[in-house]
């Protein structure tokens, strides 16, 4: 059964600091997503990652995949208060195996969550 | 691009009663996904839909919950009789599905339940 842990859960941070949330997941995919959850609101899409090393930036957000060491981070950089949410890993259950390529459409299994609040 | 809608947002309703929800995907999208998302959780699986028919309802407590998508497209969601653990925010995603690169989900606003 595939696992998504994530931490720390709770992140309080000073704008202006940087700072690593990981997400470590159980067994071998190579297909991994960052959501941001705003209180009250649905879960909006980050970052996709499809392959061992890949690495997307968005504005003071980056995330990363290490397949190898099934292991996804999402680095903030200089946090701002805008960023406060509570940050998803989602892992892919179908892609693990090369039977399930082009099969059908993969399950997505989340992590519990960090909230991250940024203080001025 | 119009998104995934879900109704109704709000829904208290006692035990033992019954509940439906709706939900309209991204159209062209044939991977539907009801989650259910309890306070301060990560979102758990309840059941996907390739078009029209179940891949995965493994989570599904189907002795009250079930769910159809009709004609491949809108789908709900219903439970009875509700309990009060099933109290939490009930999430529809939508993806294009099928192949290797049409796999991300994009998430509706969700319906959240009390049950009192």
């Amino acid at each position: 059964e595939l696992k998504v842990e994530q931490n720390p859960l709770f992140l309080s941070m000073q704008e202006g600091k940087n700072y690593t949330i990981y997400c470590n997941y159980s067994t071998t995919s190579d297909r991994l997503y960052w959501y941001r959850q705003d209180p009250g609101k649905s879960l909006e899409s980050l970052f996709v990652l499809l392959s061992n090393g890949a690495v997307k930036q968005e504005g003071r957000l980056m995330a990363s995949l290490d397949t190898k060491a099934r292991l996804s981070t999402l680095h903030i950089t200089a946090a701002v208060h805008d960023l406060s949410a509570t940050y998803f890993c989602a892992v892919d259950s179908r892609w693990s195996a090369p039977s399930n390529y082009g099969g059908s459409q993969g399950n997505l299994i989340f992590g519990k969550g960090t909230k991250l609040s940024v203080k001025p | 691009e119009a998104g995934v809608a879900q109704s109704p947002r709000y829904k208290i309703i006692e035990k033992r009663q019954s509940v439906a929800f709706w939900c309209n995907p991204i159209s062209g999208h044939a991977t539907l996904y009801w989650y259910q998302q309890i306070l301060g959780q990560g979102p758990k699986l309840l059941i996907q839909f390739q078009n029209n028919g179940v891949v995965d309802d493994s989570q599904l407590p189907k002795d009250r919950f079930s769910a159809e998508r009709l004609k491949g497209v809108d789908s709900t969601l219903k439970i009875q009789p509700a309990k009060l653990e099933d109290s939490a925010v009930y999430l529809c995603a939508s993806s294009l599905g099928g192949g290797r690169s049409n796999t991300e989900a994009f998430f509706g606003q969700g319906t959240r339940l009390t049950v009192v």
